[in-house]
């Protein structure tokens, strides 16, 4: 059983449309991220949430919203795709957002905009 | 700019051989976490380092963190064809907020 399972593993999608990735976790765990890795491998945090509220937020555009309908699920809508939205997005969690902060990982959902 | 500086950015290694990647931080490291990254997969966790000095080792993988906090390694001894992947260094930057190095791409050649 996948403890942190994202939806879909691949897409592609052609420029302007809005397109959704979904996760879910069930491990327990009360903190859940968004990372978005690009071409050249460099991981960087996007989003994360602790409770369903939002806590981090590093200055991502608004045309990315994420939405945490409770503490098992986290998921990201993307409106207006663009080229440089292509990337490898991950799906993560923890059970404490400070001090021993282990991230469980997603497999990651490849986005590929045309 | 990145506040993890990992090195080198990939490397080469005959198997059997050594290696060792380095993480540095203009900052005190509070909590300094190992990932490896299998190509098309998510990153699994190695191991974690909190106090000045410490090390830990899980199999042929060890990992030390400075006295200073300030810069950690990690060293595969003997390497195998498994080891092959990107390994990444993390550090707690803020509450909620693991932040990652560049990575370090690591080919184990037979």
């Amino acid at each position: 059983d996948t403890a942190v399972s994202q939806t879909p593993k691949y897409l592609v999608t052609q420029m302007g449309n809005d397109k959704s990735i979904k996760c879910e976790q069930n491990l327990g765990h009360d903190t859940m991220y968004w990372y978005k890795q690009d071409s050249k491998k460099f991981l960087k945090i996007m989003f994360s949430y602790n409770n369903k509220e939002l806590i981090i937020n590093e200055t991502v555009p608004n045309r990315f919203s994420p939405k945490s309908p409770d503490k098992a699920h986290l998921n990201l809508h993307i409106n207006s795709l663009e080229l440089g939205d292509s990337a490898v997005y991950f799906c993560a969690s923890s059970s404490q957002g400070s001090g021993a902060n282990v991230l469980t990982f997603g497999a990651g959902s490849r986005l590929t905009v045309l | 700019s990145q506040e993890l500086e990992q090195s080198p950015q990939s490397l080469i290694v005959q198997e059997g051989k050594n290696l060792t990647i380095n993480c540095t931080s203009s900052k005190t490291l509070y909590g300094l976490y190992w990932y490896k990254q299998k190509y098309g997969e998510g990153l699994i966790f190695l191991m974690m380092l909190q106090k000045g000095g410490e090390e830990k080792s899980h199999e042929k993988i060890t990992a030390k963190l400075d006295e200073k906090k300030q810069q950690s390694s990690l060293h595969i001894t003997a390497s195998q064809p498994s080891h092959a992947g990107i390994y990444l260094c993390g550090a707690d930057m803020d509450d909620y907020k693991l932040s990652f190095g560049a990575g370090t791409t690591v080919t184990v050649r037979a």
